[in-house]
């Protein structure tokens, strides 16, 4: 069964800390990874990643995918309380759009 | 340019009734999507539309249906309304994109409340 996998699935941190997600996942003819931050509505996308060892960077978030080992990480420095939002990681297999979406990391920065 | 629309925001049913929620997205998006969204248990494809006129159960179709009306418009159905479908449905859509991407685009939301 394809799934995909999100840990820590909380966090709480203080402000300025460097904080990093993580994302498993075990899925057949992989094509790509996505990255969305949920505040309280709709996800926005952050990052899509589809070449192991390339960083994608946007401000003080980055990512990178590692094909090989078959995990993500999101890394988010100097963090402030707009940061506090359940980060979810999906991907996609070859030949559909549907995305298979982890449970998310649900992260508190606190002032 | 409005992107991902969902109507109701809100909603409350009693068990056993039906209702619709509509969704329409102006990007000219070939592919939309119904997810749920439970505590702890992250986004669920109910049942998607690659393309007008074709429809395709998701992960947790029971208990619903789907019409892909047109390009822009792909509505849910519950017909009997069930406590255990108290949740948040998103809707979502996605075309391609330079590289080939196919990143998906999300609406705000609708919480059903089924008592």
């Amino acid at each position: 069964e394809d799934k995909v996998v999100q840990s820590p699935l909380s966090l709480v941190v203080h402000e300025g800390d460097t904080v990093t997600l993580n994302c498993s996942y075990e899925v057949t003819n992989f094509r790509s990874l996505l990255w969305y931050k949920q505040e309280k509505k709709a996800p926005t996308f952050l990052f899509m990643l589809t070449s192991s060892g390339i960083e994608k960077k946007s401000g003080r978030l980055s990512s990178i995918l590692d094909k090989k080992e078959l995990f993500s990480i999101l890394n988010i420095t100097a963090t402030q309380t707009g940061d506090s939002a359940v980060y979810l990681c999906a991907v996609t297999q070859g030949g559909s759009e549907k995305l298979v979406f982890g449970k998310g990391t649900k992260l508190t920065v606190n002032p | 340019n409005a992107g991902v629309t969902q109507t109701p925001k809100f909603q409350v049913l009693k068990t056993g009734q039906s209702m619709t929620l509509q969704c329409a997205q102006d990007m000219n998006h070939n592919s939309m999507y119904w997810y749920r969204q439970d505590p702890g248990m992250g986004l669920r494809l109910i049942y998607y539309s690659a393309s007008e006129g074709t429809t395709d159960k998701g992960e947790v179709p029971n208990g619903y249906n789907v019409s892909r009306l047109n390009k822009r418009e792909f509505s849910l159905r519950l017909e009997s309304a069930a406590p255990s479908q108290t949740s948040v449905y998103f809707c979502a859509s996605s075309g391609p994109r330079q590289g080939g991407s196919y990143e998906q685009y999300f609406g705000p939301g609708t919480r059903l409340t089924v008592t």
